[in-house]
């Protein structure tokens, strides 16, 4: 499978614990971006990369959200003392050098209990 | 007021019918336009994108009206298969970068 691929699928946990998550980007995909979706919404930017530089970041990463892409390949993505409002589906995508076509993961499910 | 607004719906139509989505943009900056499809619990793909003079693909066409700041898409002869969501989306940059912002869809329903 050669699609991006996210890490874990669903995650339960509770209010207050730190949850991780990963993503591996398409090979050769140098722009990594992470977006949130909740129910009847649609999906909202978090932050992006390129390779390993972060470039921006939208004021929906409060400062419990830390992002990062070490060697400019896969990225992680941290929610420490988890609220019940970040339950949501979180949305990682990647895109080729010159094409403005981004390509999405599967997601993983938070539930934050 | 969000950035992309579509009407929710959801448009419930027959098979064979012929539907269309309206969007509207506020960001006259706005330089790329896409419709994204999005399945229930799974990833937004890209439909297709949407160019100042319209352009088609299939049964599916698209139309971009800058200076209304405008999108639609129109869908004919549907299938059942195009039950979904549609997203209709904007980015603030052309080329290879930037962020996209998504409207919150609008959900199709296509009955036998």
């Amino acid at each position: 499978d050669t699609g991006v691929s996210q890490n874990p699928r669903h995650k339960i946990t509770k209010r207050g614990q730190n949850v991780t998550f990963r993503c591996d980007p398409i090979s050769e995909h140098n722009r990594l971006y992470w977006y949130r979706q909740t129910l009847g919404q649609g999906p909202e930017f978090l932050t992006y990369f390129q390779n390993e530089a972060q470039l921006e970041k939208s004021r929906l990463l409060s400062d419990r959200f830390s992002a990062e892409r070490p060697k400019g390949s896969f990225s992680t993505l941290e929610i420490q003392r988890t609220e019940q409002g970040d339950s949501a589906m979180y949305l990682c995508a990647s895109t080729p050098v010159a094409k403005n076509i981004q390509y999405f993961g599967a997601g993983t499910r938070l539930s934050v209990l | 007021r969000k950035e992309v607004e579509q009407d929710p719906g959801p448009f419930n139509v027959p098979e064979g019918a012929t539907v269309a989505f309206n969007c509207t943009y506020s960001n006259s900056a706005s330089q790329s336009f896409f419709w994204y499809r999005q399945d229930c619990r799974k990833e937004p793909k890209l439909l297709m994108s949407v160019y100042s003079s319209g352009n088609e693909d299939g049964r599916f066409t698209a139309q971009l009206n800058r200076a209304s700041q405008y999108i639609s898409l129109l869908i004919r002869d549907s299938k059942l298969s195009d039950s979904a969501t549609y997203l209709c989306v904007v980015t603030h940059y052309g080329g290879s970068q930037g962020n996209l912002i998504f409207g919150k869809g609008t959900k199709l329903s296509v009955k036998p």
